[in-house]
């Protein structure tokens, strides 16, 4: 069974950092191109990064661009988002999900972070 | 970038109704194109994949079509179970772009 275990989420100041983990378990994860996607409170689905099989290939939506990094550990199955210069309107449920080709994405349960002083 | 835009943003609809949700894109994006529905306090649920492929474990009441740059989904019999939050998905090239959401609901 397919599973992906999001972590490292919480409530951050400002203009702070945060690193947001997710595990994955139940397939080959250096096989699959993984992303984060998130959700505002009570707002639609928002794609934020996408990293492939290898990392060769990186993408970020602009709203993130400069201060999110995406990244894997093929070696532990794990997949990490990087957050620097957190806002408000970071403030969201943050999603891992992998690819299974043609737009196809297993989520998982999402981490919820938030940014407020 | 590349533009989803979903109609209707909310439906209203009885049981067994047929319903249908669109996503047009702005430019070509292939079968590039996935339907998702998400329950109150759930993660997204794959429903088609490929814009016509149907997810293992999804009901065949469910189908998805294209016919050039628009996609739909159909619901053939509407159910209960069918409430909540439809979304559409291209990944055809980043930046991946998600529909805005069709709120279902039951008359």
């Amino acid at each position: 069974e397919v599973q992906l275990v999001e972590s490292g989420g919480g409530l951050v100041q400002p203009g702070r950092s945060l690193k947001l983990s997710c595990l994955a378990s139940g397939f080959t994860f250096s096989n699959y191109g993984m992303n984060w996607i998130r959700q505002a409170p009570g707002k639609g689905l928002e794609w934020v990064a996408s990293i492939s099989s290898s990392s060769s290939y990186i993408y970020y939506a602009d709203t993130v661009k400069g201060r999110f990094t995406i990244s894997r550990d093929n070696a532990k199955n794990t997949l990490y988002l990087q957050m620097t210069s957190l806002r408000s309107e970071d403030t969201a449920l943050y999603y891992c999900a992998r690819h299974r080709g043609y737009s196809s994405l297993d989520w998982g349960q999402g981490v919820m972070v938030t940014v407020s002083s | 970038d590349i533009q989803m835009t979903q109609s209707p943003a909310s439906l209203s609809a009885s049981l067994e109704e047929i319903v249908t949700i669109t996503c047009q894109a702005s430019q070509d994006i292939g079968n590039w194109l996935s339907w998702y529905q998400q329950k109150p306090g759930k993660s997204p649920q794959l429903l088609i994949y490929g814009a016509t492929s149907l997810a293992d474990g999804v009901p065949s009441r469910f189908s998805g079509s294209r016919s050039g740059t628009q996609y739909s989904l159909k619901i053939s019999r509407l159910q209960v179970e069918d409430i909540g939050i439809y979304y559409c998905l291209q990944a055809y090239s980043a930046p991946w772009t998600f529909g805005g959401g069709t709120k279902l609901e039951l008359k």
